[in-house]
């Protein structure tokens, strides 16, 4: 899982709680990611970093918020406003400005809401 | 948009035989293209990518997969399947002029003893 930490492991909330989860890495990458994984459906990209204090929305941004104000350092926040937030949810980083392109992973944080 | 297809959901294959796992794209442009496996409750790990040069990519772990421009596919190949390639595995596509990855669904690898 390279460079990349995301704490905790597991983590339960009761609905209408907004709950934070972290994302640090140690590879100097400009870039960073969050993906939520649901059975059968592959990956959907949630929000994306390229530069510190800069972020995007990705495919299914609704629900969800982020910051960026470290490169190393890249929280999601899934708000009470997540229609149905239990999920796997990953998070990676790359490098931005090279032909690379590969992301790397953390190794995930399994959310449970009831 | 980018984007890749994974037409089977499950793989199966006896242990020493042949593995593929196929995947199909469909880009403007040039394609760059990625493997990733994820073991149960792990995160993803990079096996392999395409970006330019020639059509067959070695990789980790003895995979290797086959460019192919006229069928657009960027099939994951292995010639000897292992017990611990059991695993979930997903091929990916460079989407758009950043670095975005659009990811196919995933193919579930079983290999039999």
């Amino acid at each position: 899982d390279g460079g990349i930490t995301q704490s905790p492991k597991y983590l339960f909330r009761k609905e209408g709680q907004n709950v934070t989860l972290s994302c640090e890495q140690n590879l100097n990458h400009d870039a960073m990611y969050w993906y939520r994984q649901d059975p059968g459906q592959g990956l959907r990209l949630i929000y994306y970093s390229q530069i510190v204090n800069d972020f995007q929305k990705g495919d299914i941004a609704e629900g969800y918020s982020v910051s960026r104000e470290k490169k190393e350092s890249f929280p999601l926040t899934v708000t009470s406003a997540q229609k149905n937030p239990t999920a796997f949810y990953l998070c990676a980083s790359s490098i931005v400005g090279d032909r690379s392109y590969e992301q790397y992973f953390g190794p995930g944080t399994r959310l449970t809401v009831t | 948009a980018q984007s890749v297809a994974q037409p089977e959901d499950q793989v199966n294959v006896a242990e020493g035989n042949p593995l593929t796992v196929k995947c199909t794209y469909s880009v403007s442009g040039n394609p760059y293209l990625f493997w990733y496996v994820q073991y149960p409750n792990r995160g993803l790990q990079f096996l392999l990518k395409y970006i330019t040069g020639d059509n067959l990519v070695k990789g980790s772990y003895g995979f290797e997969a086959e460019f192919n421009k006229s069928q657009t596919s960027f099939h994951l190949k292995k010639p000897s399947a292992l017990v611990s390639d059991s695993a979930l595995y997903f091929c990916a596509v460079r989407d758009g002029g950043n670095n975005r990855l659009a990811f196919g669904k995933g193919n579930q690898v079983v290999v039999i003893p």
